[in-house]
């Protein structure tokens, strides 16, 4: 089975410009989470999708949004680039919780992708 | 909120040596807890969770956690390391019994093991 897969791998910015990363779930996950990594705060959600509505958004400004599309690939955006925003942005796949399954150790098991690389100059 | 702490920032051993690497979060409900691993290059990978039941949870490569519910803690060991558990290692937290998937990380641990 692929893993969850991520485009661009590296991207080069300016300040100012607007960008968007796409990420592709592992066959069957319909739930796809982001994280921004960077050395300076480390691991930090930025959203979660499923059934291509956000349900649960981290501390991050209006500038950085995401959907998700029917078949669960899912993007997102980020307007007004700032140098600070240079990261290494992560995606992460999971399964769909069912009823009665919230509990459940297969469905809340995250797979990350490889990661964009993005740097802002 | 949530936070995790990890108190090794950077950590050198010579293979065949003990790993233990502390991790304390902070929230009151049910938790889920996590360690992941990046190695050099990679992309994160599971090492070992904790859901629910014994507290003692095996992994892979040998690894294994504890979970201390009064201490708030989830620490990782590995009886002997090798060179290649050099790598960054982050244990994470997510709200259990719910269907939010947010992880909070904490700052991770750089592993250096030294042939």
């Amino acid at each position: 089975k692929a893993g969850v897969t991520q485009t661009p791998r590296y991207l080069i910015k300016t300040r100012g410009q607007q960008v968007t990363l796409s990420c592709s779930p592992i066959s069957g996950h319909r739930s796809v989470s982001w994280y921004q990594q960077t050395p300076g705060q480390g691991l930090q959600f930025l959203f979660e999708y499923f059934s291509e509505t956000q349900r649960n958004k981290g501390n991050f400004p209006g500038r950085f949004s995401g959907r998700q599309f029917s078949n669960s690939r899912s993007e997102m955006n980020v307007s007004t680039l700032e140098l600070g925003d240079s990261a290494l942005y992560l995606c992460a796949s999971s399964l769909p919780i069912k009823p009665g399954q919230r509990s459940s150790s297969s469905y809340n098991e995250q797979f990350f992708g490889p990661g964009t690389r993005l740097t802002v100059l | 909120a949530q936070s995790v702490s990890q108190h090794n920032h950077h950590v050198i051993l010579s293979e065949a040596a003990s790993l233990e690497l502390g991790c304390n979060y902070s929230y009151g409900g049910t938790v889920n807890l996590f360690w992941y691993v990046q190695y050099p290059g990679q992309h994160l990978q599971l090492l070992l969770k904790y859901f629910s039941g014994d507290p003692l949870v095996k992994g892979i490569k040998g690894f294994e956690a504890e979970f201390i519910k009064s201490k708030f803690s989830f620490n990782l060991r590995k009886p002997s390391v090798q060179w290649s558990d050099t790598a960054e290692y982050f244990c994470a937290v997510k709200e259990g019994g719910t269907g939010r998937r947010a992880l909070t990380f904490g700052s991770g641990t750089r592993l250096q093991v030294q042939p």
